[in-house]
C-alpha cells in the first residue's frame, strides 16, 4: 500500500520561501507523477503542480511564477517551493500521486495526510 | 475561482439517495474525465471515482459516477451517517493547463 507523508515547518513567515517535503513509502517514486495540492482553511482544493519521475514538470498558472516542485528518486522523495509567501498561502498542503492514463483521465489516487502551513509574523 | 461549480450543500434523510452535480465547460468536462473525492472532517481528501464511473477497489457500489456533456453527477444511495462530508470533483482543464476542482459539496445526513 503506498503512502505518502509531506514534512516540513508549519509556520513561515511572509516574504519568505516555503519549503516541504513528501516522502513516498510502500512502492516507487519511479514510473508515475507527484502533484501538490493546497486547501486554505475553511475552503477548497487547488492543483499546484506536478512533476514526474523524470523531473518534467507542470505548474498551476496563477503559481508558476512562484513555484518550484523536484524530485529525488534516490529518497523516493518530491519536494515543493513556494516563493515570496503571504498570509493568503496560509493552507493545507497535501501531496498525491497523480495518474494519468493514455486514453484516460487525470486523478489523484494516493494522498498524504496534510500538513498545515501558516504564513505569520 | 474555480471554473467547476457545485451546490453548495446536499441533505437526505438515512438510507435515501442523493445526487451532487458538477458543472463545466467544453475546455474541461466537455473534453476530459471527471473524478469525484470525498473529504470526510478533518481528513485528507480520498479518491471516489475515477474515468467518470470507475471505482477503486474498496469503495462500495453505493457510490456511482456518471458524465453528459459538459456536466457530471454523483450519486450516493442507501445514504449513511458515515457518508457526511464535502465532495469534490475534479478534472483536466485544456484551457487553463491546470487540474481544476469544483466548489464542493458538503453532504449532510438528516
Amino acid at each position: 500500500q503506498v503512502q505518502l507523508q509531506e514534512s516540513g515547518p508549519g509556520l513561515v513567515k511572509p516574504s519568505e520561501t516555503l519549503s516541504l517535503t513528501c516522502t513516498v513509502s510502500g512502492g516507487s517514486i519511479s514510473s508515475y507523477y507527484w502533484s501538490w495540492i493546497r486547501q486554505p482553511p475553511g475552503k477548497g482544493l487547488e492543483w499546484i503542480g506536478y512533476i514526474y519521475y523524470s523531473g518534467s514538470t507542470s505548474y498551476n498558472p496563477s503559481l508558476k511564477s512562484r513555484v518550484t516542485i523536484s524530485v529525488d528518486t534516490s529518497k523516493n522523495q518530491f519536494s515543493l517551493k513556494l516563493r515570496s509567501v503571504t498570509a493568503a498561502d496560509t493552507a493545507v498542503f497535501y501531496c498525491a500521486r497523480d495518474r494519468r492514463v493514455v486514453g484516460g483521465g487525470y486523478y489523484f489516487d494516493y494522498w498524504g495526510q496534510g500538513a498545515l502551513v501558516t504564513v505569520s509574523s | 475561482q474555480s471554473v467547476l461549480t457545485q451546490p453548495p450543500s446536499v441533505s437526505a434523510a438515512p438510507g435515501q439517495k442523493v445526487t451532487i452535480s458538477c458543472s463545466g465547460s467544453s475546455s474541461n468536462l466537455g473534453n476530459n474525465y471527471v473524478s469525484w473525492y470525498q473529504q470526510l472532517p478533518g481528513t485528507a481528501p480520498k479518491l471516489l471515482i475515477y474515468d467518470n464511473n470507475k471505482r477503486p477497489s474498496g469503495i462500495p457500489d453505493r457510490f456511482s459516477g456518471s458524465k453528459s456533456g459538459t456536466s457530471a453527477t454523483l450519486g450516493i444511495t442507501g445514504l449513511q451517517t458515515g457518508d457526511e462530508a464535502d465532495y469534490y470533483c475534479g478534472t483536466w482543464d485544456n484551457s487553463l493547463s491546470a487540474y481544476v476542482f469544483g466548489t464542493g459539496t458538503k453532504v449532510t445526513v438528516l
